[in-house]
């Protein structure tokens, strides 16, 4: 049960080069979100999407693209790397549960360092 | 906006202690979730607690329970008996009851708690 999947778990870039983070989930969620963490800021919200075919910006969504390629899959793209992009990035999925709460399962995360 | 905020950065207790992390927030809508989220040095975030909005009883799981002041907006989390592994990053999070689509959360800047042997 692997539940959020995401690649890759370290990556350093320097600025200008792109790179896409990838992830993937397996418990048929709707939903799912591109958060970054950084010291002191706790972790916010780049992009989501609610459903397949759907994305939305979130609180911090300049210098980044998503795409929804399925159901599953969710990709973030950095198309000019920044060092202001250094950063965790967490990955996550959520669906409609009875409570009405719908709880996030996040991945693992990606540190990303820009030079 | 909402806003959430986490006044202790850091907290330590003994081992076997309690202690109780802060949290408050600003909203203007009357429905909604709070969470819990802990986060070890592993990195992966996990769900502690929840708490509906609509519920006038503190949550509670195991050695891990809310106090939850609507009226104040405060919902600290108490960690009973504190446990080396209780060691982590600790992030509140709000989560509008409005939302039609997706569950977007607004998180604290997060308290990172030692457990002293």
């Amino acid at each position: 049960n692997a539940g959020v999947t995401q690649t890759p778990k370290f990556q350093v870039l320097k600025t200008g080069q792109s790179m896409t983070l990838q992830c993937a989930q397996d418990m048929n969620h709707n939903s799912m979100y591109w958060y970054r963490q950084d010291p002191g800021m706790g972790l916010r919200l780049i992009y989501y999407s609610a459903s397949e075919g759907t994305t939305d910006k979130g609180e911090v969504p300049n210098g980044y693209n998503v795409s929804r390629l399925n159901k599953r899959e969710f990709s973030l793209r950095l198309e000019s790397a920044a060092p202001s992009q250094t950063s965790v990035y967490f990955c996550a999925s959520s669906d409609d549960d009875s409570s009405g709460a719908n709880v996030l399962t996040f991945g693992a995360g990606s540190r990303l360092t820009v030079l | 906006a909402q806003t959430v905020t986490q006044s202790q950065p850091e907290m330590s207790v003994q081992e076997a202690e309690t202690v109780t992390l802060s949290c408050t927030y600003d909203t203007s809508e009357s429905d909604y979730y709070l969470f819990w989220y802990k986060q070890p040095p592993s990195r992966q975030m996990i769900l502690v607690i929840r708490q509906e909005a609509y519920k006038q009883q503190n949550a509670t799981e195991n050695r891990f329970s809310v106090n939850f002041q609507k009226a104040a907006k405060s919902f600290s989390l108490k960690i009973s008996d504190s446990q080396l592994g209780d060691a982590a990053m600790y992030f509140c999070a709000y989560r509008s009851e409005g939302e039609t689509s997706g569950s977007r959360l607004t998180f604290g800047e997060g308290t990172q708690l030692t457990v002293n042997p």
